[in-house]
């Protein structure tokens, strides 16, 4: 079956600008996580959805930043004011169920260019 | 807090040869520990996971991992490497103690380069 996708693939924005990424999960899954990933490092966790909520946002780095997942299965990652600081991949994983026994499964994730 | 350290940044070895990447955790409690894979371009490919039981667990590709309680690490390895195997590979860890909505977030280490070399 298809995998997580998530687009777009590649995102290049001004400083100060909106930008909008979506990830979609594999069919049925009910948690799904953002990650970030900076050059050279591992990633990130950013924010974790168990259906339409957000059970755990503690990554997300300030308030510039948010996500929705409106009806449990499509979500999108939301950055105001965007920042050069804020350049990196983004990744998105899902799995099925919140157990911490799952393995979650990763998109190929969206490179963000904050020019 | 969780953490992982993977002490080596990069790993090369020779085609045919075993292969180890290393990886040691730190949790409050008892961990939930994976091996990702990345290839270029591509997201991270699950490899394998010790949840519990037996301390040697084999995944995909022929690669497996030993748990060490002890030594609290969580090696990678192969018996005999492949140039395909080239990647950078991540090792990861979920704290079991946890029982709110930050349990669920996997903490990884910033990863192993692995050139497989002909």
């Amino acid at each position: 079956g298809a995998g997580v996708s998530q687009t777009p693939s590649n995102k290049v924005t001004e400083k100060g600008k909106y930008v909008e990424l979506r990830c979609d999960p594999i069919s049925g899954h009910t948690a799904l996580y953002w990650y970030r990933q900076s050059l050279g490092q591992g990633p990130e966790f950013l924010i974790y959805f168990q259906g339409t909520g957000a059970a755990d946002d503690s990554g997300l780095p300030n308030d510039r930043f948010f996500a929705v997942r409106p009806e449990g299965s499509v979500s999108t990652l939301k950055i105001q004011r965007t920042e050069r600081g804020d350049s990196a991949v983004y990744l998105c994983a899902s799995s099925k169920g919140g157990s911490g026994t799952v393995e979650q499964f990763f998109g190929p994730g969206t490179r963000l260019t904050v020019l | 807090a969780q953490s992982v350290a993977q002490p080596e940044d990069q790993v090369n070895v020779a085609e045919g040869n075993p292969l180890t990447v290393k990886c040691t955790y730190s949790v409050s409690g008892n961990p939930y520990l994976f091996w990702y894979v990345q290839y270029p371009n591509r997201g991270l490919q699950f490899l394998l996971k010790y949840i519990t039981g037996d301390n040697l667990v084999k995944g995909s590709y022929g690669f497996e991992a030993e748990f060490n309680k002890s030594q609290t690490s969580f090696h990678l390895k192969k018996p005999s490497a492949l140039v395909s195997d080239s990647a950078l590979y991540f090792c990861a860890v979920r704290d079991v103690r946890g029982s709110s909505g930050s349990a669920r977030q996997l903490t990884f280490g910033s990863g192993t380069q692995l050139t497989v070399l002909p």
